[in-house]
């Protein structure tokens, strides 16, 4: 059972926006900043968003990242077919002086 | 660009030592937390620990008491040491960069080692 709360599974079609939340608590997101990772089939996890919203070097801007409270979500537009991954959320936590990920969102672009 | 190269053994039997070993190519060793994450079979990730350049670790508490992460500034690595294994650590091993500039976000990661532990 994950610490950071994620839908198991989301999907969409070409061109259209989606988007994933991810719930925590006070002492994970509600006081500390987010990131999010990519997942493409067989391969390593890649950073997409960190500090919430922030986007690495070569990520495109379909993909935005924003948190409240104690929850963040991702939203991905223009929707792609190479986007067809799975994302998890992660934030530090407190209590573990280390980080927590979300149980991953497996997104299919249909 | 920086990239890392792990390496180690990929199947072991109940109560051995996992062994895995990180390279870090084409970058600065210094000021960042190199780390080791894990994911199960079908499962999410779990943060295993990290150390800095200095030595200082950090593990997660429900896998101290077999952790061992050390670092060998000279090569430009960092190992993992996990004992007395059993079928739950079966895992994708990963190791990665966590740093300032991405707001100790992980990037970038190696390439991942599967590990199976038999019984």
């Amino acid at each position: 059972q994950s610490v950071l709360t994620q839908p198991p599974s989301a999907s969409g079609t070409p061109g259209q926006r989606v988007s994933i939340s991810c719930s925590g608590s006070s002492s994970n997101i509600g006081s500390n900043t987010v990131n999010w990772y990519q997942q493409l089939p067989g391969t390593a996890p890649k950073l997409l968003i960190y500090s919430n919203n922030q986007r690495p070097s070569g990520v495109p801007d379909r993909f935005s990242g924003s948190k409240s409270g104690t929850s963040a979500s991702l939203a991905i537009s223009g929707l792609q077919s190479d986007d067809e991954a799975d994302y998890y959320c992660a934030a530090w936590a407190d209590s573990l002086n280390g980080p927590v990920f979300g149980g991953g969102t497996k997104l299919t672009v249909l | 660009q920086v990239q890392l190269q792990q390496w180690g053994a990929g199947l072991l039997k109940s109560s051995e030592t996992l062994s895995l070993t990180c390279a870090v190519y084409s970058g600065s060793f210094t000021g960042y937390y190199w780390t080791w994450i894990r994911q199960p079979p079908g499962k999410g990730l779990e943060w295993i620990g990290d150390i800095n350049h200095s030595g200082s670790t950090r593990y997660n508490p429900s896998l101290k008491s077999r952790l061992t992460i050390s670092v060998d500034t000279s090569k430009n690595q960092f190992s993992l040491m996990l004992s007395s294994v059993t079928a739950a650590d079966t895992a994708v091993y990963y190791c990665a960069r966590a740093g300032y500039s991405t707001d100790w976000g992980f990037d970038p990661w190696g390439q991942g080692t599967p590990v199976t532990v038999s019984s």
